[in-house]
């Protein structure tokens, strides 16, 4: 166990909707990073959030945005959902001691979301 | 795009024998780690070496770095059924800014008993 939970585990969307994941990061943690994997592949850096500032963003369009809060909680919001964002969703915090190095990660369980 | 890639994509071995996985990546990092994940489930962190290491062990893992080659791979001794899982390499880039972990797309490592 990593201490990170994730909620809800799984959900089905319908393509032009709105979704919300929630994650909760070990107490502590200043560092929290999301992460989507499509089924057969790794998991791929959306964005990271350093003392609930974005500290860094992959190569996701801006309907794709987060938020972290001071009681080590955070959101990934998903606008105008489309049949590729199907996938699960994994959030990694991690301690953060040095702002731009992304040390050991503790993942939790994933969102496994589907769009119909 | 995923940075790295591990080989070989799948590996079958029997209970007992040592499993060898490969990873190789394309630009200079801060780090190298190694996660596993049972069924489409949350990453497990194995370990982490940095650049300027060459060698770590941990338990029954063994893990290299060349960083001339760009390249590190994964042993794990003496298997067990529960390694059963699939085993990813991944790297934070050397080059400033946050940009997570870039991952490869995988190893499925199948112990059979």
């Amino acid at each position: 166990e990593t201490g990170v939970t994730q909620s809800p585990t799984h959900l089905i969307k319908t393509r032009g909707q709105q979704v919300t994941l929630r994650c909760s990061s070990q107490s502590g943690h200043n560092t929290v990073s999301w992460y989507q994997q499509a089924l057969g592949q790794g998991p791929q850096f959306i964005f990271q959030y350093y003392r609930e500032e974005e500290n860094g963003r992959g190569n996701f369009p801006p309907r794709f945005s987060g938020l972290q809060f001071p009681n080590y909680s955070s959101e990934l919001n998903v606008n105008a959902l489309e049949l590729d964002d199907s996938a699960l969703y994994l959030c990694a915090s991690s301690p953060g001691l040095v702002r731009h190095r992304t040390d050991t990660q503790y993942f939790g369980p994933g969102t496994r979301l589907t769009v119909l | 795009s995923q940075q790295g890639e591990e080989d070989p994509q799948a590996l079958s071995i029997q209970e007992g024998e040592n499993a060898t996985m490969n990873c190789s990546y394309k630009t200079s990092i801060n780090n190298l780690q190694w996660y596993r994940q049972n069924s489409g489930r949350g990453l497990v962190h194995l370990i982490l070496i940095r650049s300027n290491e060459r060698e770590k062990h941990s338990g029954r893992l063994r893990v290299t770095l060349d960083t001339s080659k760009k390249s590190s791979s994964l042993l794990i001794t003496a298997s067990r059924a529960a390694d059963t899982a699939s085993y990813f390499c991944a790297t934070d880039w050397a080059g400033g800014g946050a940009d997570g972990l870039t991952f490869g797309k995988g190893t499925h490592l199948i112990i059979q008993p």
